[in-house]
């Protein structure tokens, strides 16, 4: 099946640090990335969908400079927590479609938890 | 209003009972509907498909769709410790250029099987 993965699993870092999570599809090409967070007992939230070669559009009330997110290739998108704060701190998942799919389901990487003291 | 309500639970169920997991929406442009399934700490897996309204059955799980209703539901029979986890729904409307658009998720109902 479809294999996502993420890069770290979990990361601590002090505030004013930048925080980079890779995600990355292991055996299909993936045209499209999505990057959400998650608060304990919440949904997932969408912050923004990554097109390979294309800017990232970003969901309302994301900030765009500080989620920086690049989609270099088919099967790798990365997102940048810029000047982290402690409210950043949460569970980011990606997931990646799969372009040879038809239903273009979503899967799911396994997430990255961030801490920020 | 939110797009997709779902009761967060807690539901706690003894090992081999039914469970009715449910969800309403509010936009009538969903065809999509899935339910993932999410353990502590990991990313959602998904469950189960359906586009449209009906019927669809794999192994123990069952999904309906009543669009009508804007009520989707999930059925787990014969449930079992393992199938504790956090379900979430999760639904889409068609996108041009692709079968699916973005997803949009309900907030999960944490369900626990006691032995």
């Amino acid at each position: 099946g479809a294999v996502v993965s993420q890069h770290p699993s979990w990361v601590i870092c002090k505030s004013g640090t930048s925080v980079k999570i890779e995600c990355r599809s292991l055996d299909f090409q993936a045209t499209t990335m999505f990057w959400y967070r998650q608060f304990p007992k919440q949904s997932l939230m969408l912050m923004a969908t990554s097109n390979e070669g294309s800017k990232a559009t970003y969901e309302q009330g994301v900030e765009k400079d500080k989620f920086l997110i690049n989609h270099a290739s088919l099967t790798l998108s990365t997102l940048t927590v810029t000047s982290a704060h402690p409210e950043d701190s949460s569970f980011y998942i990606c997931s990646a479609r799969d372009r040879g799919d038809y239903l273009n389901e979503q899967f799911f990487g396994p997430g990255t938890r961030l801490t920020v003291l | 209003q939110k797009e997709v309500e779902q009761d967060p639970g807690p539901l706690s169920v003894p090992e081999g009972a039914i469970v009715s997991l449910n969800c309403t929406y509010s936009n009538s442009a969903f065809q999509y509907f899935m339910w993932y399934r999410q353990y502590s700490r990991k990313g959602p897996e998904l469950l189960m498909y359906t586009y449209s309204s009906g019927n669809k059955e794999d192994g123990r799980f069952t999904a309906q769709v009543d669009k009508s209703s804007k009520y989707i539901s999930l059925f787990i029979r014969d449930s079992q410790p393992s199938d504790s986890a956090t379900y979430l729904c999760a639904m889409s409307a068609y996108s041009r250029g692709s079968t699916l658009g973005r997803l949009y998720f309900g907030r999960g109902t944490q369900l626990t099987v006691w032995p």
